[in-house]
């Protein structure tokens, strides 16, 4: 199994430029997880789907962030404008049953 | 509400053991435990269910005191692999996302 995929690996953008973020989940996973992780906020939870439905999308910071699950092998997360402090690394992570997290690689955005 | 991880950073030398701690405030369904090593994606090692049996690895173990909303994470005869941040995820009452604390920074010397 190849396990998350997640693309791109680094971004680099100016701010107010559109990001989008992609993430193949594990085949047969039922839950996918889009996290974020600074050195001041440690890893955050930003929004989580069971089923491709959003559960939970509380941990999104604002109407700038928006994320979608159009099926069970795709999701993406997309910041539109992007701003400096939304630089960080996004891990996307996918589960069978809510129980054992595998993560994808990362991407490491930066915004300037 | 965040979980909170103690110590923040310990240095051992191999052969030695550690433990780290993971309080809540919250009622907890599950306690998860993660280990991240620098510029890689965290790597699950262990989760405790209440009122659930015990996974995980060998040679790291775990407890989890469901009255007083604690976990502690056990590793022995550390090895210099063990190295890494270590993180605990807690998922609260009905809830299965996780919160995760700041991470404990294990370093093991040779």
């Amino acid at each position: 199994d190849a396990g998350v995929i997640q693309s791109p690996r680094h971004e680099v953008t100016e701010m107010g430029q559109e990001v989008t973020l992609r993430c193949k989940p594990i085949s047969g996973h039922n839950s996918l997880f889009w996290y974020r992780q600074t050195m001041m906020r440690g890893l955050e939870l930003l929004i989580y789907f069971n089923n491709n439905v959003p559960i939970d999308d509380s941990g999104m910071p604002e109407d700038r962030f928006s994320a979608k699950m159009p099926n069970a092998s795709f999701s993406t997360l997309k910041i539109q404008p992007s701003e400096p402090r939304d630089s960080a690394v996004y891990f996307c992570a996918s589960s069978p049953d809510y129980n054992e997290q595998f993560f994808g690689p990362g991407t490491r955005l930066t915004v300037l | 509400q965040q979980p909170v991880q103690s110590p923040q950073a310990v240095i051992l030398r191999e052969g030695e053991d550690a433990v780290i701690n993971c309080s809540s405030s919250k009622a907890l369904y599950s306690v998860h435990w993660y280990r991240q090593k620098h510029g890689e994606a965290p790597v699950f090692l262990m989760i405790l269910l209440k009122g659930g049996e015990q996974k995980g690895h060998e040679k790291i173990s775990a407890s989890f005191n469901e009255k007083k909303q604690q976990s502690s994470l056990y590793l022995t005869a550390s090895q210099l692999s063990y190295s890494g941040t270590y993180f605990c995820g807690t998922a609260a009452g009905s809830a299965r996302q996780l919160t995760f604390g700041s991470g404990t920074q294990l370093t093991v010397l040779p």
